[in-house]
């Protein structure tokens, strides 16, 4: 079983859709939650960290469910720019610590 | 705040060839370091992980080796390339733990 798990997609969707990302993790001793954003052929970038509150910047909310070990992204109001590659990453402690990326989910959202 | 240098942007390579992929951060001490790779259209792979100078975890059982001589600096290195090391190299740095990290702007190797 993969550390960090994702729906690869691709989520095709109007603009103005709302649209969610699930992700799951299998270490329950991890301890931080990210995700990022990749555009095509570039590095990823932060978008958000994930607290056990739940939180939310702008259109996007993020939840942690510990019990469960999953992670979702909640994008509201769709824009053509929302359109990359979501990535979920888990910080967990192995040996050492060291973050865990999922392989993405590709978003596309079309006019 | 940090910040992440890699080079070169783009490198072509033949098989066999050795390769050697710097990784420098400013702006930060002591920070963890990573190496990644992402083949076309997949996730990242995470390579080798360091919190500390010389110290160094593999992930992954292949033909690529990692450094770090240096607080800030981090050394992906390999003796002969394989076609199937093609990729799109990340270096990525966490200033303290269970904090975001940032990435560099990444390496396209391609191995002919």
């Amino acid at each position: 079983r993969k550390e960090v798990e994702q729906d690869p997609g691709p989520f095709n969707v109007p603009e103005g859709a709302t649209v969610a990302f699930n992700c799951t993790y299998s270490n329950s001793a991890s301890q931080s939650f990210f995700w990022y954003r990749q555009d095509c052929r570039k590095e990823p970038k932060l978008l958000m960290s994930v607290y056990s509150s739940g939180n939310e910047d702008g259109r996007f909310t993020a939840q942690l469910n510990r019990a469960s070990q999953y992670i979702s992204l909640l994008i509201r109001d769709s824009k053509l720019s929302d359109s990359a590659t979501y990535l979920c990453v888990v910080g967990m402690m192995d040996s050492s610590y060291k973050l865990i990326f999922g392989s993405g989910t590709r978003l596309l959202v079309r006019p | 705040s940090q910040t992440i240098h890699q080079w070169p942007a783009t490198l072509v390579q033949p098989v066999g060839s050795p390769l050697s992929l710097e990784c420098t951060v400013e702006g930060t001490s002591n920070p963890n370091l990573y190496w990644y790779r992402q083949a076309a259209g997949r996730g990242l792979q995470l390579l080798f992980y360091s919190i500390g100078i010389d110290q160094i975890s593999s992930e992954v059982p292949q033909n690529l080796s990692a450094s770090r001589p240096q607080d800030r600096q981090f050394i992906l290195s390999s003796k002969k390339l394989l076609l199937s090391d093609s990729g799109f190299y990340l270096c990525a740095c966490e200033e303290v733990m269970n904090t975001e990290a940032f990435f560099g702007q990444g390496t396209r190797l391609t191995v002919v």
